[in-house]
């Protein structure tokens, strides 16, 4: 497996249902992100980790709760959701090094399309 | 705060002809970065450059080039010579020097649908 890679690619869900996505990178970086991406809405940054600590939660929702165990490995864990949160949930990582970050790309997954029924 | 306007909702063009989709920004950071992604129909988001505030350099690669104009906040993207395989959406994305909470935030625009008909 090269890059970033995520599964499942899709998921249907009930609103009382718990699912978890799983998302692995193979590039060696230290950050790891989950990004939403709805219709007609811009991506929007939901968790960041770097080295396995959890430094940006952008006010989401207590039904979506994230998990990093080690650089490598980002889940996000899905548990009584709403039909407004389908969506395709992308993640990313990046090599971040030192205390100034450097600004580095994110490279991104093939996310998964999420739908709750 | 920052922002990336992607002005261009869609573009339509034909095969060969020359595009160019606009990106403008703001930010109040000095030191800032500025990406373009490219998301095909198959969901993944394609890294296509990055460019730091401080290097004004345009950059070419390929059918690919990147004009970056500090004084008007704009780094459009142009892509030469277009083909049906250039058809996807297209992101601008900024982001911040990553200094304590700024870190890891990339701040997209709403994108570009570029349609390349043959």
């Amino acid at each position: 497996e090269t890059g970033v890679t995520q599964t499942p690619r899709h998921l249907v869900m009930g609103m009382t249902n718990k699912k978890s996505l799983k998302c692995e990178q193979h590039l060696g970086h230290n950050a790891m992100y989950w990004y939403k991406q709805s219709a007609k809405k811009p991506l929007e940054l939901m968790f960041v980790y770097n080295f396995k600590e959890q430094t940006e939660n952008n006010s989401v929702p207590s039904r979506f709760s994230p998990e990093c165990p080690n650089s490598s490995h980002l889940f996000l864990h899905l548990h009584t959701l709403q039909p407004e949160d389908s969506a395709l949930y992308l993640c990313a990582s990046s090599q971040e090094t030192g205390v100034i970050r450097r600004g580095y790309e994110q490279y991104f997954g093939p996310g998964t399309r999420l739908t709750v029924t | 705060a920052q922002k990336v306007t992607q002005a261009q909702t869609e573009i339509s063009v034909v095969e060969k002809e020359d595009v160019t989709l606009d990106c403008v920004y703001e930010t109040r950071d000095t030191t800032y970065y500025l990406f373009w992604y490219k998301q095909p129909p198959s969901g993944e988001l394609v890294f296509l450059i990055r460019r730091n505030s401080f290097d004004e350099q345009n950059e070419i690669s390929g059918r690919y080039s990147w004009n970056f104009q500090k004084s008007t906040s704009s780094f459009n993207f142009t892509i030469t010579a277009s083909q049906v395989v250039d058809s996807a959406v297209y992101f601008c994305a900024l982001s911040g020097p990553h200094v304590g909470t700024s870190y890891g935030k990339l701040t997209f625009g709403q994108g570009t649908i570029l349609t390349v008909h043959p």
